[in-house]
Parts: C-alpha cells; structure tokens; sequence
C-alpha cells in the first residue's frame, strides 16, 4: 500500500509569491495534517482536517490556509511568502483520533 | 511553544552498544509516539504507547512511558550504523478536539563503525 505522498518535492519562490503544497493520505485514512519543520526544530503543527472540515489551527498566520477534498486529499496554501516560511513542510495522515500519524516526505519550499 | 523535551540533545555511540533517549512533557496526554528522520527527510513513525500502557516493544526498539514523571525514553538495542538520525517524540495534545502533536527538538543520534 503506498504511504503518505506529497507534492513537490523541492519548490523555490520569491517573496511576496503563493504556494500551494499537496497532500494525498493513506488510502481509508480520513484525517490529514500539516506541521511546518524549520531546520534545526522539531515539527510545529499548523492544521488538522478529518472528514473535510477543519478541526485545529496552530498558532500561525492568515497567509496559512488549508482545504480537504471529497477523497481526503488536501492543500496548503501559503500567501505573500516571507523569508521566514522557508522550511520542510510535512503532512501526516491519520485512521482516526489519538491513532498513529504517518507523515509523507516532506516539501522543502525555499523562499528567496 | 514545544511540550516535549528530549534529552540528551546528541549522542554518539558505537555500532552494536544500546542507545537510549529520553523525553519529557508538561501535560496530560493521550499517547507519545517515537518517530525517526534522516537528514531532513519525512517522519518515520516507530511505535506508539498509550497513557495506559507502561511498556512496549518493537523489534530492536523499547519504549517506556511514566505519566506520574511525564516522562519517556526510546532504547534502541544493538546498534546499526542505518540508526544514525534524528529521533522525536510527539505527544498529542486535545486542543478544542483536534489530534494535535507537540513535538520535542529532538536527539541527534550518531552510530560511529
């Protein structure tokens, strides 16, 4: 069965551009997660969606935004790129509540 | 802010000695999972152990878990050089019903040959 899968790989912007990071979760999985990895630190989480709707937000900004498609799979979006976005952005998908996370590899976004 | 604690920072070991990390928490918890990663790649997830379990194990790895010290610690036995990574613990956190995990900075783990 196939893990977490997420989209780009590698991305490079500039400041002040848009992104958007994509997340497919693990087949019958209906709980998708973002967490934002800077070097050197552990992972901070910014979302958490389970059947669609939205179900926590870390303590980030407006220019966050997240969404859950029909089939699980999900978007983050990031406005007006700061230098300070460059990181490992990971998604982790999950069964259900207080089950494990499972974490796709990571899009390493660069902002220039 | 970052609940979990580990400790040490960095540790490095020869091939085949036992390496143990620990990792500490402030609140109340549902479970802690363990998770690896290798040079800024994504999460391996290695075991999870819930608030009522006290032990548990996985191949070369064990986990124990204190929740009156909220406190817990990773062996991994018979050391490899591919147990060279970072290592995590995660704790997850009810935040107005979102399954939200609070991440520690993590134990550089080193295998020397």
């Amino acid at each position: 069965d196939a893990g977490v899968t997420q989209s780009p790989t590698h991305l490079i912007k500039t400041r002040g551009q848009h992104v958007t990071l994509r997340c497919s979760p693990i087949s019958g999985h209906k709980s998708v997660s973002w967490y934002q990895q800077v070097l050197g630190q552990g992972p901070q989480f910014i979302f958490q969606y389970y059947e669609k709707e939205e179900r926590g937000r870390g303590n980030f900004p407006d220019r966050f935004s997240a969404r859950q498609f029909p089939n699980y799979s999900s978007e983050l979006n990031v406005n007006a790129l700061l230098l300070g976005d460059s990181a490992l952005y990971l998604c982790a998908s999950s069964s259900g509540f207080y089950n494990e996370q499972f974490f796709g590899p990571g899009t390493r976004l660069t902002v220039l | 802010s970052q609940q979990g604690e580990e400790d040490p920072q960095a540790l490095s070991i020869q091939e085949g000695e036992n390496a143990t990390m620990n990792c500490s928490y402030k609140t109340s918890i549902n479970n802690l999972q363990w998770y690896r990663q290798n040079s800024g790649r994504g999460l391996v997830h290695l075991i999870l152990i819930r608030s009522n379990e006290r032990e548990k194990h996985s191949g070369r790895l064990r986990v124990t878990l204190d929740t009156s010290k909220k406190s817990s610690s990773l062996l991994i036995t018979a050391s490899r050089a591919a147990d060279t990574a970072s290592y995590f613990c995660a704790t997850d956190a009810k935040d107005q019903g979102a399954q939200k995990l609070v991440f520690g900075q993590g134990t550089r783990l080193t295998i020397n040959p």
